[in-house]
């Protein structure tokens, strides 16, 4: 089955721990992203990737890290976390092509304490 | 691409009514349009990629049109059902190398039974 799998599902941590979510994909694409929702807000890009080694910044990428090693990981650090990055954090992936959609994780609500 | 602006923000029908929502975008650097799902406690799923002017997308009681001249997308649904029930986002992109996509706050549609 095609899909982006992303865990964990939730997470309570407390300030200044480090974690990292992580993202995989099954479907061969290249385009990945971060996003968070927040209540009241879009959806909003932390981090993208176009390809393997190749990563930018998104709207919102303070307190975030990422890498892409692999084309199909794309894992999301907190090095430090703090509590207004308490948030629904969701992966997604996409091909390059323009009329790409697309395919979201399940979503990792992180509660930072 | 700046703001996207999408209305109602929320619309309550009876089942069977048919109903259409408004995505309004700024015309300029057009790439392509999204019209995304979300169902409470799922993720977005991806409804259509609209890339041309004048584009006209159908699945099952969904459909879609396009304008990139004046900046607005309609999604209208036909004969709403209760499974219908859910968030529809809708995000355009530009022409800019991320490609990324602006995340309109979405309209919340509420179908009775």
């Amino acid at each position: 089955e095609a899909q982006v799998t992303q865990n964990p599902r939730y997470l309570i941590t407390v300030t200044g721990k480090k974690l990292t979510v992580t993202c995989s994909q099954n479907m061969n694409h290249e385009y990945m992203s971060w996003y968070r929702q927040d209540p009241g807000l879009g959806l909003r890009q932390i981090y993208y990737s176009m390809n393997v080694e190749v990563t930018d910044k998104g709207d919102v990428p303070e307190g975030y890290k990422v890498s892409r090693k692999e084309k199909r990981n794309f894992p999301l650090i907190l090095e430090s976390p703090s509590p207004n990055q308490t948030s629904l954090y969701f992966c997604a992936s996409r091909g390059a092509g323009r009329g790409y959609g697309y395919t979201f994780g399940s979503g990792t609500r992180l509660t930072v304490v | 691409i700046l703001n996207v602006e999408q209305s109602p923000q929320s619309l309550h029908v009876q089942e069977g009514d048919s109903t259409n929502f408004t995505c309004s975008f700024p015309s300029s650097n057009f790439y392509a349009l999204h019209w995304y799902r979300w169902e409470t406690a799922k993720s977005p799923e991806a409804l259509f990629v609209m890339t041309l002017n004048g584009d006209e997308k159908k699945k099952g009681r969904i459909s879609a049109t396009l304008n990139t001249k004046e900046g607005y997308s309609y999604l209208y649904i036909k004969g709403s059902q209760p499974e219908d029930s859910a968030t529809y986002l809708c995000a355009p992109g530009g022409d800019g190398n991320n490609r990324k996509l602006i995340w309109g706050l979405g309209t919340s549609l509420a179908v009775n039974p």
